[in-house]
């Protein structure tokens, strides 16, 4: 597509439960980030995925998150039993190469609020 | 890790006038970047930096990078409202001739233009 696409754009969910974020890059960019901002706050580095490399998950706050990369294209960012500070918009973006030459390009992030 | 400090974090400035954000780096960059976002909304590229001493303009704002590679400023000539929202500085961290490839970023400058 011509942009980074993420899903849901909100998402509302009671504590407690699973939620499934979705990222569809650009067409063609091997790498992918997950990143977290929440409220006044800079952007907190999640997960980064290169081609077929191991991923790199060194940002994941706690063993609750995850996420998957299939195919080497859509990602999807998993967190199980939601608590209330996970409340933050989540931010994917895609890069031609890992290098970021490309660029990175953001997608419009999902809003998840925990209640 | 690639630890960047932005400054001022929040800036109220007049319509008309100039004004300057710096985000100064722990480390040497392999290379900066600046990005825009409104609220809600996903992060727009700005400017990429990349080499000691290099300077990118684009309309009225101007970017650049000092020589030793650690201090970047953003500076915005005759502001409009148009320029509010918040300004992200984000850095590749330098790993023996290449980079992480992946970004981490500052928290952020707030500006709001006053018409």
């Amino acid at each position: 597509g011509a942009g980074v696409s993420q899903s849901p754009s909100n998402k509302v969910t009671e504590k407690g439960k699973d939620v499934e974020l979705r990222c569809d890059p650009i067409s063609g960019h091997t790498a992918l980030y997950w990143y977290r901002q929440s409220l006044g706050q800079g952007l907190e580095f999640l997960i980064y995925f290169q081609g077929n490399s191991a991923p790199d998950k060194s940002g994941l706050p706690s063993d609750r998150f995850s996420a998957e990369r299939t195919g080497g294209s859509v990602s999807t960012l998993t967190i199980q039993r939601t608590q209330q500070e996970d409340s933050a918009v989540y931010l994917c973006a895609s890069s031609l190469g890992g290098t970021g030459t490309g660029g990175y390009t953001f997608g419009s992030g999902t809003r998840l609020t925990v209640v | 890790s690639q630890e960047l400090e932005q400054s001022p974090q929040s800036l109220i400035v007049q319509e008309g006038k100039n004004l300057t954000i710096n985000c100064t780096s722990s480390k040497t960059l392999y290379g900066l970047y600046w990005y825009k976002q409104k609220y809600g909304e996903g992060l727009i590229f700005l400017m990429m930096l990349q080499k000691g001493g290099e300077e990118k303009s684009h309309e009225k704002i101007t970017a650049k990078l000092d020589e030793k590679k650690q201090q970047s400023s953003l500076h915005i000539t005759a502001s409009q409202p148009s320029h509010a929202g918040i300004y992200l500085c984000g850095a590749e961290g330098y790993a023996g001739g290449t980079s992480y490839g992946k970004l981490t970023f500052g928290q952020g400058t707030i500006l709001t233009v006053h018409p």
